[in-house]
């Protein structure tokens, strides 16, 4: 099994661009999840699906915004990129069935603002 | 609202000594919790959890953590720790009935011989 598959694994930015960052899980898990991690100061959501078609918000969604159209893949877009974002960003995914699941992590995409 | 505070940020032991990672956690209604390990370049995996049952929690790679409720704590111990445990570790707390699992900031554990 594939589990979670984060693309790419490393990018730079110039200030001002856009990109996204993908997601797929291969194990038809309901719950998939968008965290930051930055040194220090654990991980913190941007933003979390409990199934295709809905999204919402996670403790800091500002500059993001993400979309669910299928079970399997949960991008996460960057717009007008900024310095403080960047950070390594791990895409993680559970089954549904109570928050007592374990969550899956993707190996994480570094991400660098320039 | 939940919180998570990780008692140490960094926590530097020798091969076979004993270690002991501080969590408590801060929650107005019932919670599960968890210990994730993150080996450097890597994602988080778990390590063990609580979700109900005996308050000592045995997981993977020899560690264990007992839940305290009445100190609010889940505090993970590891009896003889080797140089492969270097790592850094993170608890986590989510609500029963919540989605989104909360963070401590983590600790990271070197092991030297």
């Amino acid at each position: 099994n594939a589990g979670v598959t984060q693309t790419p694994k490393f990018r730079i930015l110039k200030i001002g661009q856009s990109m996204t960052l993908q997601c797929t899980q291969d194990m038809n898990h309901n719950y998939m999840y968008w965290y930051r991690q930055d040194p220090g100061m654990g991980l913190k959501l941007i933003y979390y699906s409990v199934g295709a078609g809905i999204t919402d918000k996670g403790e800091v969604p500002n500059g993001y915004n993400v979309s669910r159209s299928t079970t399997e893949d949960f991008p996460l877009r960057l717009e007008l990129a900024a310095p403080s974002q960047t950070s390594v960003y791990f895409c993680a995914s559970r089954q549904m069935g109570g928050s007592g699941g374990e969550l899956f992590f993707g190996e994480g995409s570094r991400l660098t603002v320039l | 609202a939940q919180s998570v505070t990780q008692l140490d940020s960094q926590v530097p032991v020798f091969e076979e000594a004993p270690v002991e990672l501080r969590c408590n956690y801060s929650s107005s209604v019932s919670v599960y919790l968890f210990w994730y390990v993150q080996y450097p370049n890597q994602g988080l995996q778990l390590l063990l959890k609580y979700l109900s049952g005996s308050t000592l929690v045995k997981g993977i790679n020899g560690f264990e953590a007992e839940f305290n409720k009445s100190q609010t704590s889940f505090h993970l111990r590891k009896p003889s720790v080797h140089i492969s445990d270097t790592a850094e570790y993170f608890c986590a707390v989510s609500v029963k009935t919540g989605t989104a699992l909360i963070f401590g900031k983590g600790t990271t554990l070197s092991v030297s011989s």
